[in-house]
């Protein structure tokens, strides 16, 4: 199984800061059809889970142009330029290139 | 817009067997791969089962193979999970995700059902 790692676990941001989230995964995320399935979620307290980012770096529908995505092969990092205080909650980077699709152990952001 | 809402959790003691259904609305149901992901009180996701937009071709998480079986039913466009011989670390809450048309990416999670295996 693809084992993904992420850091911090715990980030206290001052509103109005960036953050940063770093994800690797123990191998490659290339898939045979050259995509890179690699999605990061936001999980608010007490909501189900919610995509931000999909293929490394392809925001979804409605999510502001705050978040941002990158990387490639097995380090990948996600941005939030600004945080605000809607920002607060659990984001989780998620692999789909092979089964069984697995995820991060979740870092939490918080505002100081 | 799109909808899925879960049913069938509940107590259930371990050995047991319980039935989750995700009914879904707001899009066109029998294109899309749907999953099963399950999240433990106060802790992470995990990925629990996949089927795809006809039912033939289905995938597993480790911790449930032959224990799990996830079907389809696009006639009334719901999923199943059918859970059995249950353990108290199958304890959680359960998501119906819906992937994108295209695959290889979960972008809408339903409201979630809770499963408590206790005696």
């Amino acid at each position: 199984d693809i084992v993904m790692t992420q850091s911090p676990l715990s980030s206290p941001v001052t509103l109005g800061q960036p953050a940063s989230i770093s994800c690797r995964s123990s191998q490659s995320l290339v898939h045979s059809d050259g995509n890179t399935y690699l999605s990061w979620l936001q999980q608010r307290p007490g909501q189900p889970p919610r995509l931000l980012i999909y293929q490394i770096s392809t925001r979804f529908s409605g999510v502001p142009e705050r978040f941002s995505g990158s990387g490639a092969g097995t380090d990948f990092t996600l941005k939030i330029s600004r945080v605000e205080a809607e920002d607060v909650g659990v984001y989780y980077c998620t692999q789909a290139t092979q089964f069984p699709w697995t995820f991060g152990q979740g870092t939490r952001v918080e505002i100081k | 817009q799109v909808q899925l809402v879960e049913s069938g959790g509940g107590v259930v003691q371990p050995g047991g067997s319980l039935r989750l259904s995700c009914a879904a609305s707001g899009f066109g149901f029998s294109g899309h791969g749907m999953h099963w992901v399950r999240q433990a009180p106060g802790t992470g996701l995990e990925w629990v089962a996949y089927i795809s937009w006809d039912g033939s071709a289905r995938e597993y998480a480790g911790s449930v193979k032959g224990r799990f079986t996830i079907s389809r039913d696009n006639s009334r466009s719901t999923v199943y999970l059918q859970m059995s011989s249950l353990r108290t670390e199958d304890t959680a809450i359960y998501y119906c995700v819906k992937e994108v048309s295209s695959g290889w990416t979960l972008d809408f999670w339903g409201q979630g059902n809770l499963v408590t295996v206790s005696s």
